[in-house]
């Protein structure tokens, strides 16, 4: 079955660095684009980032641009998401998701990890 | 504030039908049947339900169905169970620049 783990949050003082993984068993990873989500304390949930099934892509919100850095490792199962310059507002479970379209994008989301948490305090 | 509306709350007791609507604009929900359904339940991650405005993904109760109107998006829950209760989330694929997908606020459904 399609499994999503993350890891890599913690507590990070602002202006910190973190590096999150998501590892993926289940299904051919590198057919796929992932996503990266995250939902605040409390709150709705936020899209991030996407990188195509290939990594030639990637996309950001504008919230993160120039900060976060999404990578993937496709001999490993394993997706990336460097978070630089972290700030306050960047504190959130943070979900890696697969995209529901083979070599695609489709913006739909078919599974989902249980989330990493980041705490940007000092 | 989210890019699409949904109401806070709704309920219903077991057995009934409740609908959830989910509002945008003619830049996503109103162009595109990228419409997609997330349920999660207290402490859980995302679940999806529906997607393509009104396609189930294999193992979803065929009690969950999907549908659109314009700029607005429905999931409409039949034959209500203890289980359903959790936030449900709408997401539409949008032509503006990044993001490419907005979310509504979700909706916390209570069943009575």
């Amino acid at each position: 079955q399609v499994q999503l783990v993350e890891s890599g949050g913690g507590v990070v003082q602002p202006g910190g660095s973190l590096r999150l993984s998501c590892a993926a068993s289940g299904f051919t990873f590198s057919d796929y684009g992932i996503h990266w989500l995250r939902q605040a304390p409390g709150k709705g949930l936020e899209w991030v980032s996407f990188i195509r099934y290939d990594g030639s892509n990637k996309y950001y919100a504008d919230s993160v641009k120039g900060r976060f850095t999404i990578s993937r490792d496709n001999s490993k199962n394993t997706l990336y998401l460097q978070m630089n310059s972290l700030r306050g507002e960047d504190t959130a479970l943070y979900y890696c998701a697969k995209d529901l379209a083979a070599a695609g994008t489709s913006y739909c989301f078919d599974y989902w990890g249980q989330g990493t948490l980041v705490t940007v305090s000092s | 504030q989210s890019a699409l509306t949904q109401p806070p709350s709704v309920s219903g007791s077991p057995g009934q039908s409740v609908t959830i609507s989910c509002t945008g604009t003619s830049s996503d929900v109103g162009s595109y049947n990228r419409v997609s359904w997330y349920q999660q339940p207290p402490g859980t991650a995302p679940k999806l339900m529906i997607y393509e405005v009104s396609n189930r993904p294999s193992g979803v109760p065929d009690r969950f169905s999907g549908s659109k109107s314009g700029n607005t998006a429905s999931l409409t829950i039949s034959g209500l169970q203890a289980e359903d209760e959790a936030d449900y989330y709408c997401s539409s694929y949008t032509s503006s620049s990044t993001p490419h997908v907005v979310f509504g606020g979700g909706t916390k459904l209570t069943v009575l």
